[in-house]
């Protein structure tokens, strides 16, 4: 089945160490999204890739950046966590064209910091 | 800027019963869509219905409808025959068209519980 796959489901880091968070995809979508989603709170848009293109939000802390090597494949790098990084990361797809906008998402990872 | 406003965070149903879920939007666009998505306690989000702004015909999937109104900018979601696996986070999310590359705007979410 065609879908989107997150690795690892589970991550645990230390404080300051760098961490990279990964996404896949079989749909051949051509936007991918990365969402940061805290307990009980609605999933907050981080950034997008329409292609090759990188659309960064205003609000997305520079400690944070993404790389898309292939259509594929997402990676979200976070550079020094810190605890307040603890929270699940959500990966999406969409089409990008048509008039077919619905977002598919993966399963997430729920990221640790100690 | 759109915002989505879901009033309930919290709602509860006795399976078999019916519960209605509000949403309501800010937006001065006339072309959007709008979602209804579903996060068990699992997390992974999964669509449950979606409304095109410019189809006046409320959207209806099994046990799953909408009543869209437009010019109120609301967009509840009514379950029907509730099942214990209807319980969830429910998320009421906008998207207005950009020419692909569309972001989805979240409510707050509405907890549902449903009671055996």
């Amino acid at each position: 089945d065609a879908m989107v796959i997150q690795n690892p489901r589970y991550q645990v880091t230390q404080f300051g160490k760098p961490v990279t968070l990964s996404c896949s995809q079989t749909l051949n979508h051509n936007v991918m999204y990365w969402y940061q989603q805290k307990s009980s709170q609605a999933p907050k848009l981080l950034f997008h890739y329409y292609d090759k293109d990188f659309n960064n939000e205003a609000d997305t802390p520079d400690n944070f950046q993404s790389r898309r090597p292939n259509t594929s494949f997402c990676f979200l790098d976070i550079r020094s966590p810190g605890l307040g990084d603890a929270a699940m990361y959500l990966c999406a797809t969409s089409p990008g064209q048509g008039a077919y906008n619905e977002q598919f998402f993966g399963p997430g990872t729920r990221l640790t910091v100690l | 800027a759109q915002t989505v406003t879901q009033s309930q965070p919290e709602m509860s149903v006795q399976e078999a019963e019916t519960v209605t879920l509000s949403c309501t939007y800010d937006t001065s666009e006339s072309d959007y869509y709008l979602f209804w998505y579903k996060q068990p306690p699992s997390r992974q989000m999964i669509l449950v219905i979606r409304q095109e702004a410019y189809k006046q015909q409320n959207a209806t999937e099994n046990r799953f409808s909408v009543n869209f109104q437009k010019a109120a900018k609301s967009f509840s979601l009514k379950i029907s025959d509730s099942q214990l696996g209807d319980a969830a986070m429910y998320f009421c999310a906008f998207l207005e068209p950009q020419g692909g590359s569309e972001k989805l705007v979240f409510g707050k979410g509405t907890k549902l519980t449903v009671n055996p």
